[in-house]
């Protein structure tokens, strides 16, 4: 079973912040949060992922709690683009293991 | 860098037909996983090869089965298609096994294959 939960849903206006809740109380210490995206019809897309400290790269920004049981993805300026299911994701970064639980995901409607 | 390529992109055969899907990683990748997906329940791990050896297996029937070649090509096999086997498959490859700090356990995913069974 996933180890996260996320809203089934959200919407959010074009150009404001999206920013996407996902809870993983269970996270072990050696665990990161990754996020991925799914386009309609596409392969997931990695997006970002952290283990404690708060990330920003030139897609996203990720803010994990102090206590690391939740976490927020943030995309700062929404497009149609972003319009997607977004899957936060917990697992060790260096493992020999490559398998992926995926839950079922928030799913962003971008507003125009 | 070329992606994850998947082939063919969409396949449409009848119940008790096999089907063999292929995926191609990224350069240097040598770590392949693939996955279904669909609607009802939705993306779901089949397994991983790493190294041309089966690493990892999902809770799919015997049905299913993979490999890999030396050059880290993968495909992958269904045998006595039931309509249910109707999904998108999804093929990732990561460069686990050379793990390192920038690489950190990424996972890259083609666009996939959709199978139909009529």
């Amino acid at each position: 079973d996933a180890k996260t939960t996320q809203p089934p849903s959200m919407d959010c206006a074009e150009g404001r912040a999206a920013n996407l809740p996902c809870n993983h109380s269970t996270i072990s210490g050696n665990e990161y949060v990754y996020w991925y995206r799914q386009i309609h019809s596409q392969g997931p897309q990695y997006i970002i992922h952290g283990l404690k400290n708060n990330e920003t790269n030139e897609m996203a920004s990720l803010i994990i709690t102090e206590d690391r049981k939740s976490s927020t993805l943030i995309l700062p300026h929404a497009t149609l683009r972003d319009t997607a299911v977004y899957y936060c994701i917990v697992r060790v970064a260096f493992n020999r293991d490559d398998k992926i639980i995926f839950g079922k995901g928030t799913r962003l409607h971008i507003l125009p | 860098k070329a992606g994850v390529t998947q082939t063919p992109r969409y396949l449409i055969k009848t119940r008790g037909q096999q089907v063999t899907l292929s995926c191609s990683p990224i350069s240097g990748h040598r770590s392949v996983s693939w996955y279904q997906q669909t609607p009802g329940q939705g993306l779901q791990f089949l397994f991983e090869y790493f190294s041309e050896t089966q690493r990892n297996k999902g809770n799919f029937p015997g049905r299913f089965s993979g490999r890999q070649f030396s050059n880290s090509r993968s495909e992958m096999n269904v045998s006595t298609l039931e309509l249910g086997d109707s999904a998108l498959y999804l093929c990732a490859s990561s460069i686990t096994g050379q793990a390192t700090l920038k690489a950190k356990n990424i996972q890259y995913f083609g666009a996939g294959t959709r199978l139909s069974v009529l």
